[in-house]
């Protein structure tokens, strides 16, 4: 049964801070990850989309990184701002379904 | 429509009632999905419809939850005699193309916050 971990659970940071999210995985057999983001009293908002081909993708200040052998994937987010304060969902593509980790409630505060 | 719809946006119910909950997916959209997110929990995948069939309903938590989809579009949640654990946001999502594509990227619609009372 596939697990998904994220670590940490919270994280609280100054402004301007470069910092990288953890995501984990029990079973390499996945389609892609993907990393969303969800405020308060909203729903989710794809991020970044990774097929299990690919190690890498980018879009402006987020990075995610796949290494599928290994079960494991990093988000970074350069430059942090007080609108990335959110939580931010990792999932994995597995079989007919997203997996999804329990998240990281980031703060980023001015 | 532009995106995901899902109605009502809150419902309180007396415990032992039924609900229904609706999901507007995207237009052509053919993949549907539902999750629940218990408070401090993370997504929990509840069943999953390609076109009208749903191949994937191993995460209804118990024979009181059921799900239909019609004319490969609008899909309906229906929780009958609600128990106080039923407590949650339903989150539905729907995708192009089917999971194993690689590239099946998933819209949300901004969720139905259940209480029951």
């Amino acid at each position: 049964k596939q697990e998904v971990t994220q670590i940490p659970a919270a994280l609280s940071v100054p402004e301007g801070e470069n910092l990288v999210l953890n995501c984990s995985f029990t079973d390499s057999a996945i389609y892609n990850l993907q990393w969303f983001r969800q405020d308060p009293g909203k729903g989710l908002t794809s991020l970044l989309l990774i097929q299990s081909s690919q190690r890498e993708q980018t879009s402006g200040r987020l990075n995610a990184s796949l290494d599928k052998s290994s079960g494991r994937s990093t988000l970074y987010i350069a430059a942090s701002q007080p609108g990335d304060s959110a939580t931010y969902l990792c999932a994995v593509g597995n079989t007919d379904k997203l997996i999804f980790g329990t998240g990281t409630r980031l703060q980023v505060f001015p | 429509g532009a995106g995901v719809s899902q109605s009502p946006s809150n419902k309180v119910t007396e415990k032992g009632k039924d609900v229904e909950l609706r999901c507007d997916p995207i237009s052509g959209h053919t993949a549907l999905y539902w999750y629940r997110q218990s408070l401090g929990q993370g997504l929990e995948f509840l069943i999953y419809f390609q076109g009208n069939s749903a191949p994937d309903k191993s995460g209804l938590p118990s024979d009181r939850f059921s799900a239909e989809r019609t004319g490969g579009s609008v899909s309906t949640l229906t929780i009958q005699r609600t128990q106080q654990e039923d407590s949650a946001v339903y989150l539905c999502a729907s995708s192009p193309r089917t999971m194993n594509s690689g590239a099946n990227v998933l819209t949300f619609g901004a969720g139905s916050r259940l209480t029951v009372l």
